[in-house]
């Protein structure tokens, strides 16, 4: 699976649009984007997920450059509970196991 | 709430002994998953299971074991513990391995700590 490199960490206003890099440059074809994000020591949660087209869901948007080589997650209103680390993550459409990085740890500050 | 659950939430024990983590899946998901989450290593993919069969392996020490049974439910069993075993043990599921959508549904953990 294609590696991706995120931020350490980054922070944000409460209210304010967070967006959140991923680099993927060795992706390939029938490799998906997925974002998950851990909120301290909870378990993981779902995001959202592509793969190439830019994809909404009630929680996040995720944006996929044309070349695939990386993506934004926005979180269009980021509320203090969207602290958190969020995990890019490639993966086969047929691979099931999660291989998770450092990710980027999201302060949302009031 | 994911609908996955784990017990025990913690688990306090000593070097040499063996303990075994318990997982239900969501209802009706066929794939469990183990991951190791410590403070050195991060969240590590440990093994899975589809329908009562070992899918895939990852960073599994041969002290570890896993299995699913009829019912779908499956358990971790860890034995002779070492300090570094001290962890945090989440069981994720999903509905299908061939699936694109690849949501997987983490349970609330298990804190191992073995002293």
């Amino acid at each position: 699976d294609a590696k991706t490199t995120q931020p350490p960490s980054m922070d944000c206003a409460e209210g304010r649009a967070a967006n959140l890099p991923c680099n993927h440059s060795t992706i390939s074809g029938n490799e998906y984007v997925y974002w998950y994000r851990q909120i301290h020591s909870q378990g993981p949660q779902y995001i959202i997920h592509g793969l190439k087209n830019n994809e909404t869901n009630e929680m996040a948007s995720l944006i996929i450059t044309e070349d695939r080589k990386s993506s934004t997650l926005i979180l269009p209103h980021a509320t203090l509970r969207d602290t958190a680390v969020y995990y890019c993550i490639v993966l086969r459409g047929s691979q099931g196991n999660l291989i998770f990085g450092k990710g980027t740890k999201l302060s949302v500050k009031p | 709430d994911s609908g996955v659950t784990q017990t025990p939430k913690h688990l306090i024990t000593a070097t040499g002994q063996r303990v075994t983590l318990r997982c239900s899946p969501r209802s009706g998901d066929l794939s469990v998953y183990w991951y190791q989450q410590s403070l050195d290593q991060g969240l590590q993919f440990l093994i899975q299971y589809y329908n009562g069969e070992e899918r895939a392996k990852g960073n599994i020490l041969e002290r570890f074991s896993a299995q699913q049974f009829p019912d779908l439910h499956s358990e971790l069993n860890l034995s002779s513990l070492e300090l570094g075993d001290s962890a945090l043990y989440f069981c994720a599921s999903s509905a299908l391995t061939t699936s694109v959508n690849n949501e997987q549904f983490f349970g609330p953990g298990t804190r191992l700590t073995v002293l």
